[in-house]
């Protein structure tokens, strides 16, 4: 079953304009970590953030981690096209496996 | 960064017969890989993990029979559908994370195949 549960499931911005992805879960976790999927294609690792971490930044990227809440966010900043994808996060409970949230579509207009 | 690659990445098969899809790590030996299915617009679901040497361990609901996994080396794991019917139509995407650099977790994806049993 999937742990996590991410909001919204679609997302449409203006070039530009910053976007925001939520994921909850359901049970503790060893790190929580975000991907992309471009259509009919595999995934690519975005960002990874350990349960002992609150915040981290990669380029354009942003994570949050609230661990008393059990969610996560990941902020993109000045979007592009070439962002529209669909992101999902996964955690990591027992370090093998993935369990990954249902995704949010995010279309950038240009 | 490491690099998983599947193939085929499209395939077209009819009713009744077996497809095999492989799955390599390229730069990393992976003891663990696992498969995954995808139907549009949902997320991924796990199927089964995949481990070097030893059996797959299959999640529930998923036939082992129908879908044979084979981890026969440290690169290479494939997913064989066998008896393929219509409804096994799906996007099926293998992953593996390298455990061996000290710390990394993140997994890699291969691109994904498409099959289509008609």
């Amino acid at each position: 079953s999937q742990q996590g549960e991410e909001d919204p499931q679609a997302l449409s911005i203006q070039e530009g304009e910053n976007a925001t992805m939520n994921c909850s879960y359901k049970t503790s976790i060893n790190n929580l970590q975000w991907y992309r999927q471009n259509s009919g294609r595999g995934l690519v690792h975005l960002i990874l953030i350990r349960s002992n971490e609150r915040e981290k930044h990669s380029g354009r990227l942003r994570v949050t981690l609230d661990t008393s809440k059990k969610s996560s966010s990941l902020l993109i900043t000045a979007s592009r096209a070439a962002d529209t994808a669909s992101y999902f996060c996964a955690t990591d409970t027992s370090g093998s496996r993935l369990t990954f949230g249902e995704g949010t579509q995010l279309t950038v207009n240009p | 960064g490491a690099v998983v690659s599947q193939h085929p990445s499209r395939v077209i098969c009819k009713s009744g017969t077996s497809v095999k899809i492989e799955c390599r790590s390229l730069d990393f030996q992976a003891t663990t890989m696992f498969w995954y299915r995808q139907f549009p617009k949902q997320s991924l679901m796990l199927m089964a993990t995949s481990n070097e040497g030893s059996k797959a361990t299959y999640e529930q609901g998923v036939e082992k029979d129908k879908f044979l996994i084979n981890h026969a080396s440290l690169t290479l794991s494939t997913l064989t559908v066998t008896s393929a019917h219509p409804e096994d139509s799906s996007f099926y995407i293998c992953s593996a994370r390298d455990f061996g650099t000290g710390g990394s977790t993140e997994a890699f994806f291969g691109q994904g195949t498409r099959l289509t049993v008609v």
